[in-house]
């Protein structure tokens, strides 16, 4: 049961341009968001995180948005440089004690930023 | 660099083999979760321990095991292995097991089952 979505398994953008990528969970005891970034032979990176108390976080040239009432985020990468291809996994977890430490991946967007 | 190293790099097993992978946390992280990354797939939570003790466990079966080590160090223990374990074995470290603790992620062990 994928409790986390991304249907884009791929992305192709522009460099300078704005890279948009989506999310949709189904899990409503979902309140902690996450993104990671992946280049290959390398593990996961940790690159943003959203809590369900806020719409949007910003970091630099990253922003979060979380639309709870549509379970949807979606990462704002503005502008796309050539170091930013790589996959991009969208992650959730709860506060739950039982679900501590569980994060829920989604499959991942490969994003490839050309010149 | 993430600071948090796996052995070994790659690893090829044979049906019904078992096998043991290693993990060393960032110094001062308690907390080492497990992860199963099939091909064309995110991470899948196998379990999460902390201070030596299991402490959640995904949608794995018992032949799934780990343990952690004082000096920040953890294996993943697999029985019986099975051609669909084929999959980049993840292990995060953290410095405490809440959901908002950040995870570090290591480089992977890639494990072959023929």
């Amino acid at each position: 049961d994928q409790q986390v979505k991304q249907n884009s398994p791929s992305l192709s953008v522009q460099e300078g341009r704005i890279s948009i990528l989506n999310c949709d969970y189904t899990n409503s005891m979902f309140d902690y968001f996450l993104w990671y970034k992946k280049y290959p032979a390398e593990g996961p990176t940790f690159l943003i995180s959203i809590s369900s108390i806020k719409d949007k976080n910003e970091d630099g040239r990253f922003t979060v948005f979380l639309n709870k009432s549509a379970k949807h985020l979606s990462l704002h990468i503005v502008p796309s440089q050539p170091g930013d291809s790589a996959v991009y996994f969208c992650a959730a977890s709860s506060d739950l004690t039982s679900s501590w430490g569980k994060l829920q991946f989604g499959a991942g967007t490969q994003v490839v930023v050309t010149p | 660099e993430t600071g948090v190293t796996q052995s070994p790099t790659h690893l090829i097993k044979t049906r019904g083999q078992q096998v043991t992978l290693r993990c060393s946390s960032q110094s001062g992280h308690n907390t080492v979760s497990w992860y199963q990354q099939a091909l064309g797939q995110g991470p899948q939570f196998i379990f999460q321990y902390y201070r030596e003790e299991e402490n959640g466990r995904g949608n794995f079966p018992p032949r799934f095991s780990g343990l952690q080590f004082p000096n920040y160090s953890s294996e993943l223990n697999v029985n019986a292995l099975e051609l669909d374990d084929s999959a980049l074995y993840l292990c995060a470290s953290s410095k405490g097991q809440g959901a908002r603790e950040t995870q570090y992620f290591g480089p992977g062990t890639r494990l072959l089952v023929l």
